[in-house]
C-alpha cells in the first residue's frame, strides 16, 4: 500500500521559518506536491518537485530526496494568512495520473 | 474567469436516494478527477478521467460511478448512498502539474 506521513500540527510565530516535513513509501513515483489549504476552502497548489533538490517559489521553498522518500516545505517570514492545512501528496501511475495524500499537517501561526 | 464550478455545494439526503454531484471546467483541461476528505483520512481519489469516455479507479471508488461525455463536465454519481459516504468532496482539473479544485460539496447521508 501507500503510506505518506507528514505531521499532524505544528505551532510558529509570526516572521519566522517553519520546515514541514513529509515522508512517503509508495509504489511508484511520478513527483510530489505540496498544497495549502485554508479552513473550509478548496486546496491549492505551491509546488511540484519530480527531481531532487530544492525548488524555491517566493518565501516558500520545496526540497526532495528520492532516495530517502522525502520532502519537505519550507516556510520563511511567516504571516498570520499563513495558517492553514499543508498537504503533500505523491503522483503515481504510469502518467502520474493518481494521486495520493497525506493526512495534512495544520499549521498555526501566532502574533 | 477560469474555475472548476461543483453544484451542489451542501447536501442531506437519506440512505438509498441517488444523487448526483455536477462538476464542470471552463479551463478545457483533459484530465479530471474526484476526491473525498475525511478527517484523520485525508484527501483520497475516487475516480479520474484523463479525456472523454476515458475515466480509471483511483483509490476509494466503491459506491461510485462517474461519466465524462463532454469534456468541460464530469459528474460523480451515487446509486444508493450509505452514511459511510458521508464526506466533503472535491473537483478536480489539472493542466500539466497543476490541480485546480472546485470549492467542495458537503454531503450528509442520513
Amino acid at each position: 500500500g501507500q503510506n505518506i506521513d507528514q505531521p499532524t500540527e505544528m505551532t510558529a510565530t509570526e516572521g519566522a521559518i517553519v520546515q514541514i516535513n513529509c515522508t512517503y513509501q509508495t509504489s511508484g513515483f511520478n513527483g510530489l506536491f505540496w498544497y495549502q489549504q485554508h479552513a473550509g476552502e478548496a486546496p491549492t497548489f505551491l509546488s511540484y518537485n519530480v527531481l531532487d533538490g530544492l525548488e524555491e517559489k517566493g518565501r516558500f521553498s520545496s526540497f526532495l530526496s528520492r532516495s530517502k522518500g522525502y520532502s519537505y516545505l519550507l516556510l520563511k517570514e511567516l504571516q498570520m494568512k499563513d495558517s492553514a492545512s499543508y498537504l503533500c501528496a505523491v503522483s503515481l501511475g504510469n502518467a502520474g495520473n493518481m494521486l495520493t495524500f497525506g493526512g495534512g499537517t495544520r499549521l498555526m501561526v501566532k502574533p | 474567469e477560469a474555475q472548476v464550478t461543483q453544484n451542489p455545494r451542501y447536501l442531506i439526503t437519506v440512505t438509498g436516494k441517488k444523487l448526483t454531484v455536477t462538476c464542470s471546467q471552463n479551463m478545457n483541461h483533459e484530465y479530471m478527477s474526484w476526491y473525498r476528505q475525511d478527517p484523520g483520512l485525508g484527501l483520497r481519489q475516487i475516480y479520474y478521467s484523463m479525456n472523454v469516455e476515458v475515466t480509471d479507479k483511483g483509490d476509494v471508488p466503491e459506491g461510485y460511478k462517474v461519466s465524462r461525455k463532454e469534456k468541460r463536465n464530469f459528474p460523480l454519481i451515487l446509486e444508493s448512498p450509505s452514511p459511510n459516504q458521508t464526506s466533503l468532496y472535491f473537483c478536480a482539473s489539472k493542466y500539466y502539474n497543476e490541480q485546480f479544485f472546485g470549492p467542495g460539496t458537503r454531503l450528509t447521508v442520513l
